[in-house]
């Protein structure tokens, strides 16, 4: 489905580690985005990115970053992962920011 | 800030009943609609969109969806459900404030339908 590659797949790791989820893309499509999927919140934006270098923030930025040094790259990095983080995590991306968003198949995070 | 909000968090219904799932979103201003579903263990697919036109939009597997702009709405139908719709659904939307959005979606909570054989 329209090129995305999301990972891990799934990853468990400790509370204060730095973690990075990678999102790759073969579209070369301009706009991609990084979603958290909790229950009872539907999908809130964390990142997003409209070219490469070219990052801001969602509604739910505190405490993750976010890189895109090449159009097929956008990393999300917890800079040190708490419990809070515990989530499902997806890569969306688009072409144009008329037409709808392809999504990748999610990175389950855990948070112990 | 925009909002959108799902009407019902869990729908049950049995096969070949109709099916109206609620949504209704805070921006007055242009906006663009989706709807999206999730499979149990998948990623969000999307059902059908709406961005100008007719109002009546119909998307995949015989759903469609309405916008009605007086009330804010863009509520999701099926006329018969089938066993292989249980999924969770959601509203979401791009508003163009300022004339760029960067194409942010705004979800809603979601519906998770069950729909019993």
């Amino acid at each position: 489905d329209a090129g995305i590659t999301q990972s891990p797949r799934h990853k468990v790791t400790e509370t204060g580690t730095p973690v990075t989820l990678r999102c790759h893309q073969t579209e070369n499509h301009r706009y991609m985005y990084w979603y958290r999927q909790d229950p009872g919140h539907g999908l809130r934006l964390i990142h997003y990115s409209y070219g490469v270098k070219d990052t801001d923030k969602g509604e739910v930025s505190d405490g993750y970053s976010v890189s895109r040094s090449k159009t097929e790259d956008f990393l999300l990095t917890l800079e040190s992962a708490t419990s809070s983080q515990t989530s499902v995590y997806f890569c969306a991306l688009r072409d144009g920011k008329d037409s709808p968003l392809h999504f990748g198949n999610g990175t389950r995070l855990t948070v112990t | 800030a925009q909002s959108v909000s799902q009407h019902n968090h869990h729908v049950i219904l049995s096969e070949a009943a109709s099916l109206e799932l609620g949504c209704n979103y805070s921006y007055g201003g242009t906006v663009n609609l989706f709807w999206y579903v999730q499979y149990p263990g998948q990623h969000l697919q999307l059902l059908l969109k709406y961005f100008s036109g007719d109002p009546l939009v119909k998307g995949i597997k015989g759903f469609e969806a309405e916008f009605i702009k007086s009330k804010f709405s863009f509520n999701l139908r099926k006329p018969s459900v089938q066993w292989s719709d249980t999924a969770e659904y959601f509203c979401a939307v791009t508003s163009y404030a300022g004339g760029t959005s960067y194409g942010k979606l705004t979800f809603g909570q979601g519906t998770i339908l069950t729909v019993h054989p």
